[in-house]
């Protein structure tokens, strides 16, 4: 069946340093795939998308890559500060046509220590 | 347009009535979507609408859920004779035909009690 694996434990890192968010997905085509935040009681809040035939996307402190082969996308705020605190949800549309219904993970909860 | 609205944004409701919730998209989003999230969990997808068209279903839309979007606008989603495993915040999303990520409200928490 379908899955999408994300780290339920916490990361809990020290201010300053690079936050790394592992996403791994099973029996998926996934066409592209998108990264968001969420905070206690709000919804998520888009925050990055990259497409199946991408590498890597950048936005400011934040970078995504997807690995195909792997069927894995790694998240990575750098210089991480405590505002970052949050959950981290990744979520796949896969590639067949007609739908179009994200398939979320669990989430990882972030922890940036000051 | 200050974004995805949802209301009410908490509801605590006995076993076995019936809830309603509304969510107003961004107003030129024609793409709305309902998900329900349980403590610790991602969003799970419920139902899709493209305009007034509802195109898109998930297995948990269960026969006491309905969803409408009657004029293509705002969309109702509806629960009849909840049960306790209705407990969840149901949040609503939208997005335009142009771009793929999803602007999400803050959610509708239901407790059934």
């Amino acid at each position: 069946s379908q899955k999408i694996e994300q780290n339920s434990e916490a990361l809990n890192i020290q201010e300053g340093k690079t936050a790394t968010l592992t996403c791994n997905y099973t029996n998926y085509s996934p066409a592209y795939l998108q990264w968001y935040r969420q905070d206690p009681g709000r919804g998520p809040v888009f925050l990055l998308l990259i497409r199946e035939n991408e590498k890597e996307k950048r936005k400011e402190r934040l970078k995504v890559t997807f690995d195909t082969t792997l069927k894995q996308s790694l998240f990575h705020i750098t210089a991480s500060q405590p505002a970052d605190s949050a959950t981290y949800l990744c979520a796949f549309r896969g590639a067949d046509t007609g739908r179009r219904a994200l398939t979320f993970g669990s989430g990882t909860r972030l922890q940036v220590q000051p | 347009d200050t974004g995805v609205s949802q209301d009410p944004r908490h509801k605590i409701t006995k076993r076995g009535q019936n809830v309603t919730f509304r969510c107003d998209p961004i107003s030129e989003h024609n793409r709305l979507y309902w998900y329900r999230q349980t403590l610790g969990q991602g969003p799970e997808f419920l139902t899709y609408f493209q305009n007034e068209a509802q195109l898109e279903k998930s297995r948990l839309l269960s026969d006491r859920f309905s969803a409408e979007r009657p004029k293509g606008s705002f969309s109702t989603l509806e629960i009849q004779r909840t049960e306790q495993g209705d407990s969840a915040m149901y949040l609503c999303a939208s997005s335009s035909d142009k771009n793929t990520e999803a602007f999400f409200g803050q959610g509708t928490r239901l407790t059934v009690v």
